[in-house]
């Protein structure tokens, strides 16, 4: 697609059900990022994968999140047993390479998160 | 604590008037620094990258400085318009890193 797909858009679930974020890169996109952006705050780092390189998965706040990046494109954040804490936007983004140091990341729309 | 800090934290502009956000860094060694646009419900698109030796750049409406010396960097709009109501996030990069490190942003509302 002509950019970095996020589904769904908005998702909403119950405290202590399992949830599932799908990010899909701009094709040819090396890197991939996701990134959690909780109301008033900045943008927290979550994990990073690049190429077939083990992810830098250094951001996630817990084990209940994991995230996959299946073939080199497609990308699934899991939380499990969700709590009120972390309803958030989950923001997804990818860039060639990260060298040259000025590659663009490109971000998609989010998917919102509410957990009731 | 947060290596890149944003300030104000929100404005508000009557349309046509000038507005200058600022971002502060501790971010070491320093590669880029960029400056994105969030429209509500959007995810941020790039304005501007400024490297170590650019003092200036400017974007249509936007002019972004940066003063690699004391680490502090400003987005002026000029002439804003209503469209111009978004978040503007400060985004700083180190050398050699791909994390990369958010301010918080500042929510600017233009009024009519």
């Amino acid at each position: 697609g002509a950019g970095v797909s996020q589904s769904p858009s908005n998702k909403v679930t119950e405290k202590g059900k399992d949830v599932e974020l799908r990010c899909d890169p701009i094709s040819g996109h090396t890197a991939l990022y996701w990134y959690r952006q909780s109301l008033g705050q900045g943008l927290e780092f979550l994990i990073y994968f690049q190429g077939n390189s083990a992810p830098d998965k250094s951001g996630l706040p817990s084990d209940r999140f994991s995230a996959e990046r299946t073939g080199g494109s497609v990308s699934t954040l899991t939380i499990q047993r969700t709590q009120q804490e972390d309803s958030a936007v989950y923001l997804c983004a990818s860039s060639r390479h990260p060298q040259p140091e000025n590659t663009e990341a490109f971000f998609g729309q989010g998917t919102r998160l509410t957990v009731v | 604590k947060n290596q890149v800090e944003q300030s104000p934290q929100s404005l508000i502009i009557l349309e046509g008037k000038n507005c200058t956000l600022q971002c502060n860094y501790t971010v070491s060694p320093f590669s880029n620094l960029r400056w994105y646009k969030q429209d509500t419900g959007r995810g941020p698109v790039s304005l501007t990258i400024m490297t170590f030796s650019e003092n200036t750049k400017s974007n249509g409406r936007y002019t972004a400085t940066l003063d690699a010396d004391t680490k502090q960097s400003s987005l002026h709009i000029t002439a804003s318009q209503l469209s111009d109501s978004a978040s503007y996030i400060c985004v700083v990069r180190g050398s050699n890193d791909y994390k990369l490190s958010f301010g918080a942003g500042t929510t600017v509302t233009v009024r009519a």
